[in-house]
């Protein structure tokens, strides 16, 4: 069965530096997701994204926020200038349609220090 | 204070019981809603869906039940599995939206 991969599975970086979370969606999807997960708590949704644009994002998509689709194949996420509190995991999620159900990746555990 | 995370509601059962999970959503506007099980340390896997024109749907070993009037959404395992033991999420959207809230979480723990 296809699935959604992201890379790299664990991330750990110092408070106030960049980091870029990397997903390849399955691939005859046109809607992107991430979402994230902090310890204990249910799964939040960041951002959506369909045909190269952002098309909803929620409070935690601040400006230190930022999705990209680089080439056919990837699907990023960037946090500018981490800050302790964005450790967590955080999903990326593809869907043929908006109708149709979302496919996670395994996520990148994301740990600011 | 605050608190550090949630206690997520704890269902334990025998194996070969059946297992009721239950979920109440927020929005009426809301016309898809999705169960995921997530084991530890892995993404929500996706396990039977229905949309707010039905009131059951039946997949394998799994049914999901839809109460719109009150907000209510429930999942039946039947003859629950060890392997069924994870953290079970409701979540909600539009067809037309894309984006899912997800509940809280219900942890089934499976006894052999």
């Amino acid at each position: 069965e296809p699935e959604v991969t992201q890379t790299p599975s664990h991330q750990v970086t110092q408070m106030g530096q960049e980091v870029i979370l990397r997903c390849v969606p399955i691939s005859n999807h046109l809607y992107f997701y991430w979402y994230r997960q902090i310890l204990g708590q249910k799964v939040e949704f960041l951002v959506s994204f369909y045909n190269n644009e952002i098309s909803e994002k929620s409070e935690i998509f601040d400006d230190q926020f930022s999705v990209e689709r680089p080439d056919g194949s990837n699907f990023t996420l960037k946090i500018r200038s981490t800050k302790l509190e964005d450790s967590a995991m955080y999903f990326c999620a593809s869907s043929r349609d908006t109708d149709e159900k979302l496919f996670f990746g395994s996520g990148t555990q994301l740990s600011v220090l | 204070g605050e608190s550090v995370g949630l206690h997520l509601p704890t269902l334990s059962v025998q194996e070969g019981d059946n297992s009721i999970i239950n979920c109440a959503y927020s929005n009426s506007a809301s016309d898809y809603f999705i169960w995921y099980k997530q084991e530890s340390g892995k993404g929500p896997q996706f396990i039977i869906d229905i949309r707010s024109n039905m009131d059951k749907r039946q997949g394998q070993r799994v049914t999901v039940l839809l109460n719109k009037t009150v907000k209510h959404l429930s999942l039946q395992i039947a003859a629950t599995q060890p392997g069924d033991s994870a953290v079970y999420f409701c979540a909600e959207g539009r067809l037309q939206g894309g984006k899912l809230i997800f509940g809280q979480g219900t942890e089934l723990s499976v006894k052999p």
